[in-house]
């Protein structure tokens, strides 16, 4: 059975630091996904990972992916304040079109 | 382009009762998924539905149900009702066999 685990999953940051979601799963997925949430709103895709070594980056995020390793990043550098939400990864069950998702990391971006 | 439409966006039942959720993808996707987001839970992936058919389904009894119509919206329904239902209800939609899932903006189901 796929699992999907985050960390942290809080974290609360100054603006202008940088920092790393980290995003483990237990089984073999080739296909890696990071989703952003704000409160009380739907989930807005940011990156679709889908080979062993894939990074794309949008902005202040960067997303990483190592499928030997079993993990995918999200680096954020220097973060600004509507940056704020909770990221969720998700990692695919091949050929079953089934999302597994993390439980989220609440990111709070302080000025 | 139209993204997801779920409807309705709160809907409030007691135990017991049955639910009716709808959703209509975005134009051209024949795809449907239907997740839950319950506190402490997470996103739980429901069913999927593809051309009609459930293709997949989660780990959930069989009172969810559902139905994706030719002109490919889909309908969950929740019967007997119980409090632990109370959840975010998710629909994404894609095109066959390809990602990422869109997602709607969820129908926040109560029961009292």
């Amino acid at each position: 059975e796929l699992k999907v685990e985050q960390n942290p999953l809080f974290l609360s940051m100054q603006e202008g630091k940088n920092y790393t979601i980290y995003c483990n799963y237990s089984t073999t997925s080739d296909r890696l996904y990071w989703y952003r949430q704000d409160p009380g709103k739907s989930l807005e895709s940011l990156f679709v990972l889908l080979s062993n070594g894939a990074v794309k980056q949008e902005g202040r995020l960067m997303a990483s992916l190592d499928t030997k390793a079993r993990l995918s990043t999200l680096h954020i550098t220097a973060a600004v304040h509507d940056l704020s939400a909770t990221y969720f990864c998700a990692a695919e069950i091949q050929g079953a079109q089934k999302l597994v998702f993390g439980q989220g990391t609440r990111l709070t971006i302080n000025p | 382009e139209a993204g997801v439409t779920q409807s309705p966006t709160h809907l409030i039942k007691t135990r017991g009762q049955q639910a009716t959720l709808r959703c209509s993808p975005i134009s051209g996707h024949t795809s449907v998924y239907w997740y839950q987001q319950a506190l402490g839970l997470g996103l739980q992936f429901l069913l999927w539905y593809d051309e009609g058919e459930e293709r997949n389904r989660g780990n959930f009894p069989p009172r969810f149900s559902g139905r994706q119509f030719p002109n490919y919206s889909s309908e969950l329904n929740v019967n007997a009702l119980e409090l632990e239902d109370s959840a975010l209800y998710l629909c994404a939609s894609s095109l066959m066999g390809s990602q990422p899932q869109h997602f709607g903006d969820g129908t926040r189901l109560s029961i009292l």
